[in-house]
C-alpha cells in the first residue's frame, strides 16, 4: 500500500475554500485514491474517490494530476460543521484494508 | 441513506471478562470488516470477513479476538479475557461486492467505546 502524507492540521474560516493535498508518490497503477473524514466520536465516512483527473459530488472535489502522485481534497465554503479530521488513503482495492495515517485536522473558525 | 448500526455505544467492563460487539452492516453487503482506534491514537484495521470466513487480519487480532456472523443481518466481534490496552473505540464496516475495475468504499458504524478497568 502506497505511503501518503499530508498536513496534520489546517486553519480557515467559514465560507472559505480548503484545499488538502495528499502526496503519494510510490502510488500503483491499480491504485484508487480515497477520501474520508471522521468527526469525534465517530466512524470514519467516506467523502470522495478517484483514479485520475477530477471527480466531483455534492461534498467535495478530488483533482488528481496526471502523474498521480498527489491529489487535492477541495471543500467549498465550508462551514464550522467541517471541522473534523480527514484521512487520504490509497490502494485500499478490492475489499483489502484501510491504512490510515494521522490525517488533517481541519478547524473551521466563524 | 442506509447505515451501519453497532451496540452498545459504550461497554464497560473488567478486566478478564469477555466481551461481545455487535454489529448490523448495511443490508446488501457482503464484506465486513472491524476496525479500532485507541484514544488519540490512528484507525487501525483488525480484520476482514467475506462469505463466512476471515480473509485478511492483523497482528492486532489474536486468539483473544473472534469474529462470527450469527445469522444474515449480524456481524459480531468476541474480545476472551480482556486486557486494559483492549480500551478503545470499536468500529464496525462494510462495503459492496468489489469489483475488478472499481473500488467499492467501506462504510462504517459510529463505534461502541469499550472501556476496561
Amino acid at each position: 500500500l502506497a505511503k501518503t502524507t499530508q498536513p496534520i492540521s489546517m486553519d480557515s474560516y467559514e465560507g472559505q475554500e480548503v484545499n488538502i493535498t495528499c502526496s503519494h508518490n510510490n502510488i500503483a497503477t491499480n491504485d484508487y485514491i480515497t477520501w474520508y473524514q471522521q468527526f469525534p466520536s465517530q466512524g470514519p465516512r467516506f467523502i470522495i474517490q478517484g483514479y485520475k483527473t477530477k471527480v466531483t459530488n455534492e461534498v467535495a472535489s478530488l483533482f488528481i494530476p496526471a502523474d498521480r502522485k498527489s491529489s487535492t481534497l477541495s471543500l467549498p465554503r465550508v462551514s464550522l460543521s467541517d471541522t473534523a479530521v480527514y484521512y487520504c488513503l490509497v490502494g485500499a482495492r478490492g475489499f483489502q484494508k484501510l491504512v490510515f495515517g494521522t490525517g488533517t485536522r481541519l478547524l473551521v473558525s466563524p | 441513506e442506509p447505515e451501519v448500526t453497532q451496540t452498545p455505544s459504550h461497554q464497560v467492563t473488567q478486566m478478564g471478562q469477555e466481551v461481545i460487539l455487535r454489529c448490523v452492516p448495511i443490508s446488501n453487503h457482503l464484506y465486513f470488516y472491524w476496525y479500532r482506534q485507541i484514544l488519540g491514537q490512528k484507525v487501525e484495521f483488525l480484520v476482514s470477513f467475506y462469505n463466512n470466513e476471515i480473509s485478511e487480519k492483523s497482528e492486532i487480532f489474536d486468539d483473544q479476538f473472534s469474529v462470527e456472523r450469527p445469522d444474515g443481518s449480524n456481524f459480531t466481534l468476541k474480545i476472551r479475557s480482556t486486557k486494559l490496552e483492549d480500551s478503545a473505540m470499536y468500529f464496525c464496516a462494510s462495503s459492496e461486492v468489489q469489483l475488478r475495475d472499481s473500488n467499492q468504499p467501506q462504510h462504517f458504524g459510529d463505534g461502541t467505546r469499550l472501556s476496561i478497568l
